[in-house]
C-alpha cells in the first residue's frame, strides 16, 4: 500500500534558524513521484517541488533544499535560515505510477516567531 | 503560469441547500482535475478525480450522489454539495493538471491548486 508519513506534526522554530521536516514514504512501485506543497494560512497549497524515483540527486532552490534517500525511503525538505513568512503547513505527498494521485502525508505544521 | 482559480472562496448557508463550486484553469487546458476535502488540522482526502468528458471516479466512501461533479469542458469543473448538511462543512480544494498530447509520465505533472473554498452549513 502507498503511504506518506510526516512524523512531526507541530515544528516552532525562531527566525533564523534552519529546520528539517522528514517525510517517509512507502510503496511497491518502482516508478514514483515525490513532491512537497506549502499551504499558507490562507489556505491554498502551493507547488515546491517534484522528484522522481530515479533522481537522487538533492536539489537547493534558494534557502530551500531536499535530501531524497532511497534507501531509507525519505524526502526530507530543510528551509535554512527560517523567515516568518514560511510558517505554514507543509505536505509531502506521493504520486501513483497508474493514474498519479497524490497521497498526502498528514502535513507538519511549522511556525517561524520573529 | 498554470493558475487555477476556486469560487466562491466561502459559503455559508442553511442545511438543506444545494452548493455549487466552480474550479478553472485559467492558463493552460486541464485534462484531468482532482477534488479533496480537507477537515481543520488535517491532510487533503481525496474526493473524486475527474477528465474532461467523462464521468468522475469516486474515491472509496464518497457519495457520488450527494456530491456531483461535472468537467464538461478543458478549463471548467464543478462541484455540486447536494442538499447539504452541517457535516459536508469543510473546507474544500480543487486541483487541475495538464497532460499533454502525448508526454509519457504526465500523469507526474505537478498538480496545481486552487485557493479552496470554505463551506459551513448552518
Amino acid at each position: 500500500a502507498q503511504k506518506v508519513t510526516q512524523a512531526q506534526t507541530e515544528i516552532s522554530v525562531v527566525e533564523k534558524e534552519d529546520v528539517t521536516l522528514d517525510c517517509v514514504y512507502e510503496t511497491r512501485d518502482t516508478t514514483y513521484y515525490l513532491f512537497w506543497y506549502k499551504q499558507p494560512p490562507s489556505g491554498e497549497l502551493v507547488f515546491l517541488i517534484r522528484r522522481n524515483s530515479f533522481d537522487e540527486q538533492n536539489e537547493i532552490s534558494g534557502r530551500y533544499s531536499w535530501n531524497f534517500q532511497k534507501s531509507t525511503s525519505s524526502f526530507n525538505f530543510t528551509i535554512t535560515a527560517s523567515q516568518v513568512v514560511d510558517s505554514a503547513v507543509y505536505f509531502c505527498a506521493l504520486s501513483e505510477v497508474s493514474g498519479g494521485k497524490l497521497i498526502f502525508g498528514q502535513g507538519t505544521e511549522l511556525s517561524v516567531k520573529p | 503560469g498554470a493558475v487555477v482559480s476556486q469560487h466562491p472562496s466561502r459559503v455559508i448557508c442553511k442545511s438543506g441547500t444545494s452548493v455549487k463550486i466552480e474550479c478553472r484553469s485559467l492558463d493552460f487546458q486541464a485534462t484531468t482535475m482532482f477534488w479533496y476535502r480537507q477537515f481543520p488540522k488535517q491532510s487533503l482526502m481525496l474526493m473524486a478525480t475527474s477528465n474532461e468528458g467523462s464521468k468522475a471516479t469516486y474515491e472509496q466512501g464518497v457519495e457520488k450522489d450527494k456530491f456531483l461533479i461535472n468537467h464538461a469542458s478543458l478549463t471548467l469543473s464543478t462541484l455540486t454539495v447536494t442538499s447539504a448538511h452541517p457535516e459536508d462543512s469543510s473546507f474544500y480544494i480543487c486541483s487541475a493538471r495538464d497532460l499533454p498530447p502525448g508526454w509519457v509520465g504526465g500523469e507526474h505533472q505537478p498538480q496545481h491548486f486552487g485557493d479552496g473554498t470554505r463551506l459551513s452549513i448552518l
